[in-house]
């Protein structure tokens, strides 16, 4: 299956500070989404992005879809306590077919 | 609400024990998949179905069967679980073709198999 690099792997910080986070693969990809994993749940759509060069905001958070479309990041701003969770980019090109990075998981101190 | 719902969350058996964990969705999605999560690995398909009666592997299939004989439900079954099976499952559901959507994916079911 596909690979997908995703960095950092953790990342701890202080409340209130910006968050940076991106995914990489060697392959082109049609889609990039951004997931949110609270503890003991399932992972939660965040952003959704079709088309390279797309800078989407929702909220606190912004994600672009790389210009080679081989990549991704998402941004947070202003982070706060209950951003706490894993990340996971995932890449779709084929039907229906999602690959994910291995997730970066966030710590956020009040 | 609308939600995917799979049963159980936790499930500790034997090796070689037969088990199937159950996955229902009241969206009346067409697309639905399995995935498991091992640390530093992400999640990775195991299989998924675009609708009754079609289903296809995904990049982990082996040692895993599944079924889509209603729309709504999409079981997983482990006919000899080893331990290497052991992990955190996920099925998810999507409404339509393509990421459009995205899944919506289900609390997860820990899986330990000794």
């Amino acid at each position: 299956g596909q690979q997908l690099n995703q960095s950092p792997q953790s990342m701890f910080i202080q409340e209130g500070e910006d968050v940076s986070m991106n995914c990489t693969s060697s392959s082109i990809f049609n889609t990039w989404l951004w997931y949110k994993q609270d503890p003991g749940e399932g992972p939660v759509l965040l952003i959704a992005l079709y088309k390279a060069g797309e800078l989407t905001s929702n909220g606190r958070l912004t994600a672009q879809f790389g210009i080679t479309r081989k990549d991704s990041f998402l941004n947070i701003s202003a982070s706060i306590p209950s951003d706490v969770g894993i990340y996971f980019c995932a890449g779709q090109y084929n039907f229906n077919k999602f690959y994910f990075g291995s997730g970066t998981k966030l710590n956020v101190k009040p | 609400e609308a939600q995917v719902t799979q049963n159980p969350r936790y499930l500790i058996t034997v090796t070689g024990k037969k088990l199937t964990v159950t996955c229902s969705q009241n969206m009346n999605h067409e697309y639905m998949s399995w995935y498991r999560q091992d640390p530093g690995l992400g999640l990775r398909q195991i299989y998924y179905s675009m609708n009754v009666e079609v289903t296809d592997k995904g990049d982990v299939p082996e040692g895993y069967k599944v079924s889509r004989k209603e729309k709504r439900n999409f079981p997983l079954i482990l006919e000899s679980p080893s331990p290497n099976q052991t992990s955190l499952y996920f099925c998810a559901s999507s409404p339509g073709r393509g990421a459009t959507y995205g899944y919506t994916f289900g609390s997860g079911t820990r899986l330990t198999v000794v």
